[in-house]
């Protein structure tokens, strides 16, 4: 059983960036492709970036590409996502989600973290 | 890219059968996905691959897809199912790869 848990919840104000943290137990980071899924308030889900275990790298949203970082540490099996340049617009919960290798869907969530972004 | 279109809402008195749909072009020759979203929680996987459930989801719950239209089934609906329910598919031709669809909120009478 896969259990995410991320970091807290962060209060970012426009231009900064944000790194947020998401730590895997029950698996090892390697047999899991980490995805990060984002919820504006009292919106829907919006996928953003992960990693794409068939070829080994790094996919991305196209309104995403060049604002977003994602990187692992396989020795705490802990992922990470920065995003840069932050607006009004980015606030919002920012999930992370892993599927296995062979699935085309997310079988499990992290609890989500709060960025607000305010001026 | 890649659009997934679902009702804003769905009302279903507690044991009747709730049905949910996911309009996508040619969405039949897709996997489907759903999952069930309460308030302030993460989403929960409730059926993958079009009609598969997760292990301790109930029996209560399948889905259904061909041509244009994927649905959600949920039989005997009980009030612990009201919440938000979100189709998504894995589209590698667009760069929207992973997409959700807009989301309905099932409201129990």
């Amino acid at each position: 059983q896969v259990h995410l848990v991320q970091s807290g919840a962060e209060v970012k104000k426009p231009g900064a960036s944000v790194k947020l943290s998401c730590k895997v137990s029950g698996y090892t980071l390697i047999d899991l492709s980490i995805h990060w899924v984002r919820q504006a308030p009292g919106k829907g889900l919006e996928w953003m970036v992960g990693f794409d275990s068939e070829d080994g790298g790094t996919i991305y949203a196209q309104k995403f590409q060049g604002r977003v970082t994602v990187t692992e540490d396989t020795s705490t099996d802990t992922a990470y996502m920065e995003l840069r340049s932050l607006t009004s617009d980015d606030t919002a919960v920012y999930y992370c989600a892993s599927r296995v290798v062979t699935a085309t869907y997310f079988d499990s969530w992290g609890p989500g973290t709060l960025v607000t972004v305010s001026s | 890219s890649y659009v997934l279109t679902q009702p804003p809402s769905v009302s279903v008195a507690p044991g009747q059968t709730a049905r949910i749909t996911c309009g996508g072009n040619n969405i039949g020759s897709e996997n489907v996905h759903w999952y069930q979203q309460k308030p302030g929680q993460a989403p929960v996987l409730v059926v993958h691959d079009d009609g598969d459930r997760p292990s301790g989801i109930p029996e209560r719950f399948s889905g259904s897809n061909s041509e244009n239209t994927a649905t959600l089934t949920i039989s005997r609906v009980e009030a612990g199912d009201e919440a938000d329910y979100y189709c998504q598919v894995w589209d590698s031709s667009s760069h929207h790869f992973y997409v959700f669809g807009t989301g309905t909120k099932v409201t129990v009478l």
